[in-house]
């Protein structure tokens, strides 16, 4: 079946670090990936997507590159700032429009000052 | 503004009773999701809408209902059946041929 694994957390980061949140796919097909972000007491927003194969979505320093080689869709972000502190959702979609995206775990990230 | 909205944003349940969780958008979007979000376990599917008048359950239906009488409107019942009510609900929009989906902000259920 589909399904999305992320690496466990929480992750915990100095303000200007470097942030990977590693995320792994199993799908039939195509999918699209994606990842959204969520801050505290708020609902999910989207942070980026790739519809196809070494697509690079990107969005406010964040990027992920779309592997189907290795399955992956890792996030990174050369320097986090404190108001990245959120947590992370990898999702997928299978091509099929109108139907629900299979999400990952999620990964709370903190960073400090 | 478009977006999605979720009332209440706080809602106690007292045992054996239903509840019902409103979720408004005004995107004009088609299909229209409901989630369940429990500590550690991600997301999960609760039903969802492709067109009015039609729904299909999710992962985790047992316990809950849904309706679809309007375009822009999706409410969910957490019926007396669900034993463990507690979580954050969250409802979603997505456009006709998008897979890309919209939140709304949640709403979170207790028990008392």
């Amino acid at each position: 079946g589909n399904s999305v694994t992320q690496m466990e957390g929480p992750v915990t980061l100095s303000e200007e670090a470097f942030l990977t949140i590693n995320c792994t796919y199993t799908a039939t097909g195509y999918p699209s990936l994606f990842w959204y972000v969520q801050y505290p007491g708020e609902g999910l927003q989207l942070l980026l997507k790739a519809t196809k194969a070494d697509d690079k979505g990107s969005n406010k320093g964040f990027e992920a590159t779309y592997r189907k080689e290795t399955t992956s869709f890792h996030l990174e972000k050369g320097s986090v700032q404190v108001s990245d502190s959120a947590v992370y959702f990898c999702a997928l979609s299978v091509n099929q429009a109108g139907t629900a995206l299979i999400f990952g775990k999620g990964t709370t990230l903190s960073v400090s000052s | 503004d478009g977006g999605i909205t979720q009332s209440p944003k706080y809602l106690f349940r007292k045992e054996g009773q239903n509840v019902t969780l409103s979720c408004e958008q005004n995107l004009n979007h088609d299909a229209m999701y409901w989630y369940r979000q429990d500590p550690g376990q991600g997301l999960r599917l609760i039903y969802y809408s492709q067109i009015v008048n039609d729904f299909q359950k999710g992962d985790i239906a047992e316990g809950y209902s849904v309706s679809r009488e309007k375009k822009e409107s999706f409410p969910l019942t957490v019926t007396s059946a669900q034993k463990n009510p507690t979580a954050f609900y969250l409802c979603a929009s997505s456009m006709t041929g998008q897979e890309t989906q919209y939140f709304g902000p949640g709403t979170r259920l207790l028990v008392l």
